[in-house]
C-alpha cells in the first residue's frame, strides 16, 4: 500500500512568489491534515479536512495561506505571496476514521520550503 | 490538550535497552498516550500507543503507572537505525484529531 505522497520534496522561491504544495494521502483516508515546521520551532498543526470539508483550519497563520481538496482526495495548500518567515518543512498526514488506534496519522516526507 | 515534557536528548551505546520517560500531569481522563519516532528527512511515524498499564508491540513497549501522570517508552536492544527524535502526546480518543507535538527527544545511538 502506498503511503502519504508529498510534492515537490523541496521548493525555492523568491519572496513575493506563489507556490502549491500538494498531498495524496491513503487511498480512502477521510482525514488529511497539514502540519509545519518553521526553522527552530516545534511541529505545528494548519489544519484537518474530512473529505472535502475543513473540520478545523485554525492552524493557519494568515489569509496567504489556501488548503483546499477538491473531491475529498488529494490536497493542495498554497502560498500566496510568500515571506521569508513562511520557510520550513510541510508536512501532510492523513488517517483513516475509526481507525483501530486513536491518533494513528500517516505522514509524508514533507516539503521543505524555502523563501529567498 | 495535554501539554507534556520529555527530555531534549539523550545518548545510547548500541545494544542499550532506552527508556525515555514524558510527564503529563494535567492528562484527562479520556486521554491516550501515543509516541511517534522521526527520523531526519521524513514525517513522523506513529510507534505505540496506550491508555494504561503496559502495551507492546514489535517495536517498543509503553508503560503507564496507574495515576497516568508520565509514561516511558522503552526501546529494546536499540541499533544505530533507532537514532530518531521521539514525540510523545497525549489527547481525547474520541473526535477532534488534531495532533500537537512538542519539543520531543533526540535519541543518538552510539556505536
Amino acid at each position: 500500500e502506498a503511503g502519504v505522497t508529498q510534492f515537490p520534496s523541496h521548493s525555492v522561491i523568491e519572496k513575493g512568489q506563489t507556490v502549491t504544495l500538494r498531498c495524496d494521502p491513503i487511498s480512502g483516508h477521510d482525514n488529511l491534515y497539514w502540519y509545519r515546521r518553521v526553522m527552530g520551532k516545534e511541529i505545528k498543526f494548519l489544519l484537518h479536512f474530512v473529505k472535502e470539508s475543513k473540520q478545523d483550519e485554525s492552524g493557519m497563520p494568515n489569509n496567504r495561506f489556501l488548503a483546499e481538496r477538491t473531491g475529498g482526495t488529494y490536497s493542495t495548500l498554497k502560498v500566496q505571496p510568500a515571506e521569508l518567515e513562511d520557510s520550513g518543512v510541510y508536512f501532510c498526514a492523513s488517517s483513516q476514521e475509526g481507525g483501530l488506534s486513536y491518533n494513528e496519522q500517516f505522514f509524508g516526507p514533507g516539503t521543505r520550503l524555502t523563501v529567498l | 490538550l495535554a501539554k507534556t515534557t520529555q527530555p531534549i536528548s539523550m545518548d545510547s551505546y548500541e545494544g542499550q535497552e532506552v527508556n525515555i520517560t514524558c510527564s503529563h500531569n494535567n492528562i484527562a481522563t479520556n486521554d491516550y498516550i501515543t509516541w511517534y519516532q522521526q527520523f531526519p528527512s521524513q514525517g513522523p511515524r506513529f510507534i505505540i500507543q496506550g491508555y494504561k498499564t503496559k502495551v507492546t508491540n514489535e517495536v517498543a513497549s509503553l508503560f503507564i503507572p496507574a495515576d497516568r501522570k508520565s509514561s516511558t517508552l522503552s526501546l529494546p536492544r536499540v541499533s544505530l537505525s533507532d537514532t530518531a527524535v521521539y514525540y510523545c502526546l497525549v489527547g481525547p480518543a474520541r473526535g477532534y484529531q488534531k495532533v500537537t507535538f512538542g519539543t520531543g527527544t533526540k535519541l543518538q545511538v552510539i556505536p
